[in-house]
C-alpha cells in the first residue's frame, strides 16, 4: 500500500519566521500532492495541491515538488500564531482516481 | 452553500455495541469518501464511493464495518460491534470529478470504552 511520509512530526516556528515541511511517497505511480490544514477540533481543509514540478505560491504559502523524487515541500513565511494547526501532506495516483493517502502530519506550533 | 453534514458529533459505546454514523455531502458531489482519523494521526481512507458504487473498500474491516450509499447522496457508516481500537473521529469528506479537492465534514468523534 502506497505511503505518504511526512517530517518533522513537530516544529515551532517563533512568530514571523519561516516554517518548511517535508512529505515523501514510496509509490511511483504517485502524480499529485496535496496540503490540507486541521487546526485542532475541526475538520481537514485543502490550502494547496501540486502536480507540477517547480513552484507555485499562494500568499504566505510555498510549495516545491520534485517528480522524480516525489517529494514535496511547503513553506510558511511570516508565520502567525493562526498557523498552528496539524499539516497534512496526500498523494493520489492517476490509477487511483480521486483516491487520497493521508501522512500522519506534522504539527506546527507558532510561539508569538 | 451547505458544506458536508455528519451526525452525530460524539459518540460514546461500551466495547460490543453497535453505532451508525450519517453524511449528507455537498449537493452534486459524486463522489464520497469516510475516513478513520485515530487522535494525533492522519485520516486513513475505509470506503469511498462514485455515486452508489462503492470504488475501494481495501481498508474497511468487513467483518465488523460496513458502509452504504444507496441512492447516491447520503451514506452510513456503520460499526457491528465496536472495539476500543475504534476509538478515532470518524471523518466523511465528498468531492465532484477527478483529481478535485475534498471538503470534510465536522466528523464524529467516537470513544469506545
Amino acid at each position: 500500500q502506497q505511503k505518504v511520509q511526512q517530517s518533522p512530526e513537530s516544529l515551532i516556528v517563533p512568530e514571523g519566521g519561516m516554517a518548511s515541511l517535508n512529505c515523501t511517497s514510496s509509490d511511483r505511480n504517485v502524480d499529485y500532492f496535496w496540503w490540507y490544514r486541521q487546526h485542532s477540533g475541526k475538520s481537514p481543509k485543502m490550502l494547496m495541491s501540486i502536480f507540477s514540478n517547480g513552484e507555485k505560491e499562494e500568499g504566505r504559502f510555498t510549495v516545491h515538488l520534485n517528480k522524480a523524487s516525489l517529494h514535496t515541500s511547503l513553506h510558511i513565511r511570516d508565520s502567525q500564531p493562526s498557523d498552528s494547526a496539524l499539516y497534512l501532506c496526500a498523494a493520489s495516483t492517476n490509477s487511483a482516481g480521486n483516491k487520497l493517502t493521508f501522512g500522519i502530519g506534522t504539527r506546527v506550533l507558532v510561539r508569538p | 452553500e451547505a458544506g458536508v453534514t455528519q451526525s452525530p458529533r460524539y459518540a460514546v459505546l461500551q466495547e460490543g455495541q453497535a453505532v451508525s454514523f450519517w453524511c449528507d455531502p455537498i449537493s452534486g458531489h459524486d463522489t464520497l469518501y469516510w475516513y478513520q482519523q485515530p487522535r494525533d494521526q492522519g485520516p486513513q481512507l475505509l470506503v469511498y464511493f462514485r455515486d452508489e458504487a462503492v470504488i475501494d473498500n481495501s481498508q474497511l474491516p468487513s467483518d465488523r464495518f460496513s458502509a452504504v450509499r444507496p441512492k447516491g447522496t447520503n451514506s452510513t457508516l456503520k460499526i457491528q460491534s465496536a472495539k476500543q481500537g475504534d476509538t478515532a473521529t470518524y471523518l466523511c469528506a465528498s468531492s465532484f470529478g477527478g483529481r478535485s479537492t475534498l471538503y470534510f465534514g465536522a466528523g464524529t468523534r467516537l470513544s469506545v470504552l
